[in-house]
């Protein structure tokens, strides 16, 4: 069964430095998604950034960037320039789609709550 | 485009009652899928449906359970509550099918469920 985890349960970090938030997983498959997703006190999931296991290329988007080590199952988030807004609980997750059933499951990590210091 | 849509956000029942959730995905979106999120366990999968169908489920008793409809909108309901079903309950839709594998899910903002 895969897993995935997040060994910081909180960081912080003074704004506009860099942050680098830690996730490995557990699977023996080949094809998968890797993502991480955030959720400010609003509640509301938001997608930071995705990545294809197949892309050798470590995905970026704007002030996010990924280290995506698939030989190591570590998948780490850096955040550049930290912003106020940027304080929340950021989820690492998981997707394999399911090719028998044409369906798929996330696996989240619990979490790190992460406090961007003015 | 609206995003997903959650009702009720709040929600305080007693233990023994049922309980349904509503979520109303993001208009072309067939896929909807359902998560507990607790402070110890994180994001648990419940279960997933497409087309009306249920195509994927995780680890939960029998008591919770849910069903799709052919406008793509979902419910959830949970029997027979325990204290520790107190959470809160996240729905996702995603736009998906059977030939193109899923990117992103766009998740709601949660109801969120208090048992006493």
């Amino acid at each position: 069964a895969q897993t995935v985890t997040q060994s910081q349960p909180e960081m912080s970090v003074q704004e506009a430095e860099t942050v680098t938030l830690s996730c490995t997983y557990d699977t023996s498959e080949s094809n998968y998604y890797l993502f991480w997703y955030k959720q400010p006190p609003s509640r509301q999931m938001i997608l930071v950034i995705r990545q294809e296991a197949y892309k050798q290329q470590n995905a970026t988007e704007n002030r996010f960037s990924v280290n995506f080590q698939k030989a190591a199952k570590s998948f780490s988030l850096k955040i550049s320039d930290s912003q106020l807004g940027d304080t929340a609980m950021y989820f690492c997750a998981f997707m394999k789609p399911l090719s028998t059933s044409g369906t798929y499951k996330y696996i989240f990590g619990t979490g790190t709550r992460l406090k961007v210091l003015a | 485009k609206a995003g997903v849509t959650q009702t009720p956000r709040y929600l305080i029942k007693t233990r023994g009652q049922q309980v349904t959730l509503s979520c109303s995905p993001i208009s072309g979106h067939r896929s909807v899928s359902w998560y507990q999120q607790t402070p110890g366990q994180g994001l648990q999968f419940l279960f997933e449906y497409f087309s009306e169908t249920q195509r994927n489920k995780g680890n939960f008793p029998g008591r919770f359970s849910g069903r799709q409809f052919s406008n793509s909108r979902s419910e959830m309901n949970v029997s027979t509550l325990e204290l520790g079903d107190s959470a809160l309950y996240l729905c996702a839709s995603s736009y998906r099918d059977l030939e193109t594998p899923n990117t992103e899910a766009f998740f709601g903002q949660g109801t969120r469920l208090t048992v006493v």
